[in-house]
């Protein structure tokens, strides 16, 4: 199955700023999937990233607040703009294999805004 | 709209029991069900997988069972260890999708 690196694993970022998260697959994905997780629940997909294309972004969640760059099959970034307390959360970006094999997940960025 | 229940937030059971763990589903057709562990502060591990057509999948000590009539899903962990504590995630995909809808998690705790 694929590894994932994530990064940064975690930060304390201050109100207003923007925050860039990366991910970098160890073989080339069709689509990488951003989840947020909040404090105490579960996963909640944010977008869908394809290679050459602009994301397709999930209900509620919008480009200018989580821009999000897939500029080769290896790579993605996902961006947290203009943060408030609201957007603490850990942020997880996944890969999708092939037909009948489960997803591979980073270890996630815990992200705390002051 | 679509709704993924998993039984409850926590459960606590004596070392060596079977843990069963359950994931209801309404108004969705999912093509795979997946199980995922995730301990704290890391992401979901994959653990099992069982298609729509599939009853039942085995690996090691798990065992999945997948009733789309009932709409459930069942996770059991035989002769359970302390080790097995953690959140098990029930997430399913659709034929269409290709991303994963996640239900709520539990947490099992195995007591020594």
């Amino acid at each position: 199955s694929a590894v994932i690196s994530q990064k940064p694993s975690r930060d304390i970022c201050q109100r207003g700023t923007s925050l860039t998260i990366q991910c970098q697959v160890d073989s080339q994905v069709t689509m990488m999937f951003w989840y947020r997780q909040q404090p105490g629940q579960s996963l909640t997909l944010i977008a869908t990233a394809n290679q050459g294309s602009e994301a397709t972004y999930e209900s509620g969640f919008v480009i200018d607040k989580f821009p999000i760059s897939r500029p080769n099959l290896t790579f993605s970034t996902l961006t947290v703009s203009n943060m408030s307390p609201e957007d603490s959360s850990i942020y997880l970006c996944s890969v999708a294999p092939g037909q009948g094999y489960g997803y591979t997940f980073g270890s996630g960025t815990r992200l705390t805004v002051v | 709209s679509q709704k993924i229940e998993q039984n409850s937030e926590a459960l606590n059971i004596q070392e060596g029991k079977t843990a069963t763990l359950t994931c209801n589903y309404t108004n969705y057709s999912p093509a795979y069900l997946q199980w995922y562990r995730q301990d704290p502060g890391r992401g979901p591990v994959f653990l099992l997988l069982i298609r729509e057509n599939e009853k039942e999948k085995r690996k090691e000590r798990l065992k999945v069972t997948f009733d789309t009539t009932l709409k459930q899903s069942l996770f059991h962990i035989t002769a359970s260890q302390p080790a097995d504590s953690a959140t098990y995630l029930c997430a399913l995909r659709s034929g269409s999708a290709r991303q994963l809808t996640f239900g709520s998690g539990t947490q099992l705790t195995v007591l020594p």
